[in-house]
């Protein structure tokens, strides 16, 4: 199986950069995802990372390392609105049905 | 496209009443998955389909059924409702094929009393 760690809770100032962690222990490793959630609402899609290095969408980067099982979300120039739960989520090989296993989420608050 | 839907958005049961979720895509999509999501947890798999007339059990299966009759439609049926089956539960699908994003509905939170 899978176990995912990620931070329960983080807390930021609103401009500042905070980086949000996520480290994963799986056989057969197929990618990884990051959602976003804000309280009440679905999981939507930020970002996918197969490959080591750094991908970067806008004022959110991230980045993965396989040897290590780790990954990082990079929010920068944080906003109000990015107040929510980050979703850390491995997918695995052979499973042939797009699945995925899911961390039980950072809680981010950013104060003004 | 409405993308993905989830009918109803909010009901309540009583112990061992029983109940259908409806969970409708309009994006073609092969693979239709349900979890649960409990609060300050992350989500978890119930039962999945990886196409049309095919299902298969997730991480946490026991209570629940599930029927994919048409592609586009993932129902989840409750027989016998349980106090520990309140939750939210979300319905997702994803398109085959490596490296694409689970596309999820709005949710339905039931509450078991």
């Amino acid at each position: 199986g899978q176990n995912i760690d990620q931070p329960t809770e983080m807390t930021a100032t609103e401009g500042a950069i905070v980086q949000i962690n996520c480290t994963y222990q799986t056989s057969g490793f197929n990618g990884l995802f990051w959602y976003q959630q804000h309280a009440g609402e679905a999981p939507t899609f930020l970002s996918y990372n197969v490959l080591d290095g750094l991908e970067e969408k806008g004022r959110f980067s991230s980045f993965l390392s396989r040897s290590k099982g780790y990954s990082y979300l990079l929010l920068k120039e944080l906003q109000m609105k990015d107040s929510a739960s980050y979703l850390c989520a491995v997918r695995v090989l052979n499973t042939n049905a797009g699945k995925s296993t899911f961390g039980d989420g950072t809680t981010l608050t950013v104060k003004p | 496209n409405a993308g993905v839907t989830q009918t109803p958005k909010f009901r309540v049961l009583k112990t061992g009443q029983s109940m259908t979720l409806l969970c409708a895509q309009d994006m073609n999509h092969e693979y239709m998955y349900w979890y649960r999501q409990d609060p300050g947890m992350g989500l978890r798999l119930i039962h999945y389909s990886v196409g049309e007339g095919t299902t298969a059990k997730g991480e946490v299966p026991d209570g629940y059924n599930v029927s994919r009759l048409k592609k586009q439609n993932f129902l989840l049926g409750l027989e016998s409702a349980a106090p520990s089956q309140t939750s939210v539960y979300f319905c997702a699908s994803t398109r085959t094929g490596t490296g694409n994003e689970q596309y999820f509905g709005p949710g339905t939170r039931l509450t078991v009393t």
